[in-house]
């Protein structure tokens, strides 16, 4: 079955340097890929999507990639500010397509200024 | 825009209480609803996808008699815990989508203690 590998568990940076976070999955290459923002005690929030066909996009400070040859996908934060520390998650469809998502396990980003 | 709100936000309730907990969107029309079941430090698990007046469908080893879905209009899916007991207790997130390879739209969970 397909897997989704955030391997990074926790990343600490310093205000204004450039987080990259790394989603990794086996397997099938997805149709897309999400990226959602939880904070503690609070539900995901979406934050970015990109589609097999999509190399990079961008949305102000965040920008993700998306290598099916690597089978992964990586996040970026830049300029990172203390208010940017939260859990960072990937998900895609579980059969290649469809609306459901599975989720890697997150990566919890801490921003010290 | 894309708000889901869910109710309620935490339960207490004793071993053997049926809990029923409400995903609502908002300000759009859910043609899908989702719930996950989420443990400490660990990463939503994926319990049933919900269909506007069709049966849901339920993930491996998820007891459908346990949780019951069900999806009355396209912006109300209701999940209850039926016979709750303390290995239920856990965070319970719900979610809406608009369609295929659409953003999901989270509520902010429940979180249920069972005594």
């Amino acid at each position: 079955s397909q897997k989704i590998e955030q391997n990074s568990e926790a990343l600490n940076i310093q205000e204004g340097k450039t987080a990259t976070l790394t989603c990794n999955y086996t397997n099938y290459s997805p149709a897309y890929l999400q990226w959602y923002r939880q904070d503690p005690g609070r539900g995901p929030v979406f934050l970015l999507l990109i589609r097999e066909n999509e190399k990079e996009k961008r949305k102000e400070r965040l920008k993700v990639t998306f290598d099916t040859t690597l089978k992964q996908s990586l996040f970026h934060i830049t300029a990172s500010q203390p208010a940017d520390s939260a859990t960072y998650l990937c998900a895609q469809p579980p059969n290649q397509a469809g609306t459901a998502l599975i989720f890697g396990k997150g990566t919890t980003l801490s921003v010290s200024s | 825009g894309a708000v889901v709100s869910q109710h309620p936000s935490r339960v207490i309730c004793k071993s053997g209480t049926s809990v029923k907990i409400e995903c609502r969107s908002l300000d759009f029309q859910a043609t899908t609803m989702f719930w996950y079941r989420q443990f400490p430090k660990k990463s939503l698990m994926l319990m049933a996808t919900s269909n506007e007046g069709s049966k849901a469908t339920y993930e491996q080893g998820v007891e459908k008699d346990k949780f019951l879905i069900n999806h009355a209009s396209l912006t109300l899916s209701t999940l209850t815990v039926t016979s709750a007991h303390p290995e239920d207790s856990s965070f319970y997130i719900c979610s809406a989508s608009q369609g295929t390879s659409q953003p999901q739209h989270f509520g902010d969970g429940t979180r249920l203690s069972i005594l």
